[in-house]
């Protein structure tokens, strides 16, 4: 069945680069997501890769996706304190299937 | 503000009432979601629409959930009979395309 699967914690001094991993199950997936969610907040889209692309970058975000293993990381160059949140990937594009979120802290 | 909005932001009710949530998408999106999240977890898709027409419906929506979209716009989610377990986020979405789904703020729910 579909599964995404996220480490639970990631801290990192602010400056730093995070990294957060995610792995799917649903090898039919066209495009992956990613989210982050504020305390309190909705879900705010942050960017997403097709499925035929290996990476993808948008400022200070960049996505890698490795088909072959079912495995999608989300890299924030330079975070901020503002980046402190929950961040879930998803699949596919229409019934998004969401991960159990990472969360990361970001410390001065 | 043209984004998503979400009636009530809380709502506290006793178990065994009827509650009902309203969802205003932005304007001329014609897909409609529900996700349900609780604490800790990440949401759940409920059910969704393509205009007037609910085209999904997930296991999770038990025969005490309705959701309708009567008109292509708005959306109302009730559940009754509410029970603790129902005490969550209630989110929605809306898309033009499919691609991208934008969130509101959510309903959260306290069953007592």
């Amino acid at each position: 069945g579909e599964d995404v699967e996220q480490s639970l914690f990631l801290s990192v001094r602010e400056g730093d680069s995070s990294v957060i991993n995610c792995t799917y199950t649903d090898s039919s997936s066209t495009y992956l997501y990613w989210y982050k969610q504020e305390p309190g907040a909705g879900l705010q889209l942050l960017t997403y890769i097709f499925s035929n692309m290996d990476m993808k970058q948008d400022q200070r975000l960049t996505v890698l996706l490795n088909k072959k293993d079912k495995h999608l990381s989300l890299r924030i160059a330079d975070t901020q304190t503002g980046d402190s949140a929950i961040y879930f990937c998803a699949e596919p594009p229409d019934k998004l299937i969401f991960g159990t979120g990472t969360r990361l802290q970001v410390f001065p | 503000d043209t984004g998503v909005s979400q009636n009530p932001r809380h709502k506290i009710t006793k178990r065994g009432q009827n509650v009902t949530f309203r969802c205003d998408p932005i304007s001329e999106h014609n897909r409609l979601y529900w996700y349900r999240q609780t604490l800790g977890q990440g949401p759940e898709f409920l059910t969704y629409f393509q205009n007037e027409a609910q085209l999904e419906k997930s296991r999770l929506l038990s025969d005490r959930f309705s959701a309708e979209r009567p008109k292509g716009s708005f959306s109302t989610l009730e559940i009754q009979r509410t029970e603790q377990g129902d005490s969550a986020m209630y989110l929605c979405a809306s898309s033009s395309d499919s691609l991208e789904q934008y969130f509101g703020p959510g309903t959260r729910l306290t069953v007592t």
